[in-house]
């Protein structure tokens, strides 16, 4: 099984709500990634957690909180978004972030902040 | 710097034609480098990773090569088909901030019926 799932597919929430995008894998994977894209842009790294650790933050604005429960899930809290903050949010993983490893995607939430 | 370019941009071409999507990269220092297909709106999809000791990959219609030494893949599609048309990104995980992969822009493929 080679399966990234994301929920929700879609999301729309105002600037005042807080809401949290999920991401899981079990394919003991132990590197997990947030990515934002952009129409027409390719993905941008947010975030990497290896083995459940905040690994690298990308000078994401503090309104997108990470976290990593356990070694299957990941999460992503939102507060307080801007509009800018619309787009496709992708979800990977792979065995460990170093090395010769296969990244796979999850199919994304596209959020819209209105 | 680490970059990656694909070129060209957008690729229009009739059915049945056989076409070759470039990728180029900066650093010939890389782990691997991994093609990947995304569909309007939706997640990418792995299409073949070649590591840094391969030549090429092979997956039914598609075949991906590497040259580290000239700092270039390219992905040969045989036999196209409208169902393939979609962005096509190239990445590369270097040596150095291997954590991270490193996109090209992609390169966005119509086949006409």
């Amino acid at each position: 099984d080679t399966e990234v799932t994301q929920t929700p597919k879609h999301l729309v929430m105002g600037m005042t709500n807080k809401k949290s995008l999920k991401c899981e894998q079990h394919m003991g994977h132990r590197a997990m990634y947030w990515y934002k894209q952009k129409a027409k842009k390719p993905p941008e790294l947010m975030f990497v957690y290896s083995y459940e650790k905040l690994s690298i933050n990308e000078s994401v604005p503090s309104r997108f909180s990470p976290e990593c429960p356990n070694s299957s899930l990941l999460n992503l809290h939102l507060h307080a978004l801007q509009p800018e903050d619309s787009a496709l949010y992708l979800c990977a993983s792979n065995l460990r972030t170093s090395g010769n490893y296969e990244q796979y995607f999850g199919p994304g939430t596209r959020l819209t902040v209105t | 710097k680490q970059e990656v370019t694909q070129i060209p941009a957008a690729l229009s071409v009739p059915e049945g034609e056989n076409l070759v999507l470039n990728c180029s990269f900066t650093d010939s220092a890389i782990y691997n480098l991994q093609w990947f297909r995304q569909d309007p709106g939706k997640g990418l999809t792995s299409l073949l990773l070649i590591q840094s000791s391969q030549r090429e990959q092979t997956s039914g219609r598609l075949n991906a090569s590497l040259d580290k030494s000239s700092g270039r893949s390219t992905l040969y599609i045989a036999a196209s088909q409208p169902g393939d048309s979609a962005t096509y990104l190239c990445a590369v995980s270097y040596l150095q901030g291997a954590q991270k992969l490193v996109f090209g822009q992609g390169t966005r493929l119509t086949i006409n019926p």
